[in-house]
């Protein structure tokens, strides 16, 4: 059972380039999300998904789109990468226990962008 | 913006020590939860408590919670250099999305 797995871990992108970060969960999770972590900070949200098919904006959406065609993944694109999207991306997904939610993390991917 | 904000930002102790964090909110919620970042990882998830309970324990980890004041606490007790790590709170509001808040550092010295 590998949990979350997030891919890349380390990415350099020049400003204006694109890419796609890929998380991948095995425990049959309804619930996706994608965050990023800046320096000194705590979690913000970016995009999440409550089942295959669906997806739904965060705190701070702009700049990112994301999406779920399997239930197991969930794609986080930048199109037109900038520096202020320098920081460090983590994957989470998540089930409803009792109505409360607890969330399972990847290891993250940090992303640098020059 | 963040929804909680933990005290102190950073917390230095002595091995064996207690270390406890603070957690405080803006709005009503359904149920708190702790998780730890050890450095350069992900987060784990420590402890949840639910909007109608008061105080949760699980192994050296004690969590309470006061709705009224809108804060939560963690205690770990008899620390250990493991536990050396940043310990967030998130908040749950009724849907299926957490707001964490900052974050306090914890360095436990031996």
């Amino acid at each position: 059972n590998a949990g979350v797995t997030q891919t890349p871990k380390f990415r350099v992108l020049k400003t204006g380039q694109s890419m796609t970060l890929l998380c991948a969960q095995d425990m049959n999770h309804e619930y996706m999300y994608w965050y990023r972590q800046d320096p000194g900070m705590g979690l913000r949200l970016i995009h999440y998904s409550v089942g295959e098919g669906t997806t739904a904006k965060g705190e701070v959406p702009d700049g990112y789109n994301v999406s779920r065609l399997k239930k197991q993944n969930f794609l986080l694109g930048l199109e037109s990468a900038a520096p202020s999207q320098t920081s460090v991306y983590f994957c989470a997904s998540g089930l409803r226990e009792g109505g409360s939610y607890e969330q399972y993390f990847g290891p993250g991917t940090r992303l640098t962008v020059t | 913006s963040q929804q909680g904000e933990e005290d102190p930002q950073a917390l230095s102790i002595q091995e064996g020590e207690n270390a406890t964090m603070n957690c405080s909110y803006k709005t009503s919620i359904n149920n708190l939860q702790w998780y730890r970042q050890n450095s350069g990882r992900g987060l784990v998830h420590l402890i949840l408590i639910r909007s109608n309970e008061r105080e949760k324990h699980s192994g050296r980890l004690r969590v309470t919670l006061d709705t009224s004041k809108k804060s939560s606490s963690l205690l770990i007790t008899a620390s250990r250099a493991a536990d050396t790590a940043s310990y967030f709170c998130a908040t749950g509001q009724g849907a299926q999305k957490l707001v964490f808040g900052q974050g306090t550092r914890l360095t436990i010295n031996p």
